[in-house]
């Protein structure tokens, strides 16, 4: 079954420690990214990655680290969490036709 | 660039009803569009897709939507709603080969009246 999985689903964390969000897809894709959704805002992009050591911004990169050390992981870290990253994350993983959701992580930083 | 705008945040309909929510894009180049539904507490589920040929689109649960070039429209229908309906839906232009950058519309929290 084509699956994107991201752990943890929900966490509550303090300004400042570092978090990473994993990220991994078992449908050989080349593509993947992170997204976060707000509350009247859709999802917007932070990060993408057409390929193994390929990454790039995307419209809301500030704060976020990613890296594509393997092609089905893509872990999204924050280096120094601050409340207004206080969000619903998705990771995607995407062929030429489609891209893939997984069930987002709940992230609360206090 | 491109972008997305979803007229209408928040749309209520009885049940039995038609269904129509609108989107509207924006692409210097053709687009891939898509349609997403997302439940309460869960991930982003694909209903449809137009990538190219038909211009008229079916997905599933008995919604489609059509492209329509000259107005830049990719507004999605369902004849008769559903109480199982209720979601917010979500549309994306792409324009990446990939489909790695997905610009999303802000949403519309569509709300079936019994």
């Amino acid at each position: 079954e084509a699956q994107v999985t991201q752990n943890p689903r929900y966490l509550i964390t303090v300004t400042g420690k570092k978090l990473t969000v994993t990220c991994s897809q078992n449908m050989n894709h080349e593509y993947m990214s992170w997204y976060r959704q707000d509350p009247g805002l859709g999802l917007r992009q932070i990060y993408y990655s057409m390929n193994v050591e390929v990454t790039d911004k995307g419209d809301v990169p500030e704060g976020y680290k990613v890296s594509r050390k393997e092609k089905r992981n893509f872990p999204l870290i924050l280096e120094s969490p601050s409340p207004n990253q206080t969000s619903l994350y998705f990771c995607a993983s995407a062929s030429a036709t489609e891209a893939f959701f997984g069930q987002g992580t709940r992230l609360t930083v206090v | 660039a491109q972008s997305v705008t979803q007229l209408g945040s928040h749309v209520s309909v009885s049940e039995g009803a038609l269904v129509l929510l609108r989107c509207n894009y924006s692409s210097s180049v053709p687009p891939y569009l898509f349609w997403y539904v997302q439940y309460p507490n869960q991930g982003l589920q694909l209903l449809l897709k137009y990538t190219t040929g038909a211009t008229l689109v079916k997905g599933i649960n008995g919604f489609e939507a059509e492209f329509k070039k000259s107005e830049t429209s990719f507004h999605l229908t369902k004849p008769s709603a559903h109480m199982s309906d209720a979601a917010e839906y979500f549309c994306a232009v792409s324009v990446g080969f990939g489909n790695e950058k997905l610009t999303f519309g802000t949403g519309t929290r569509l709300t079936i009246i019994p």
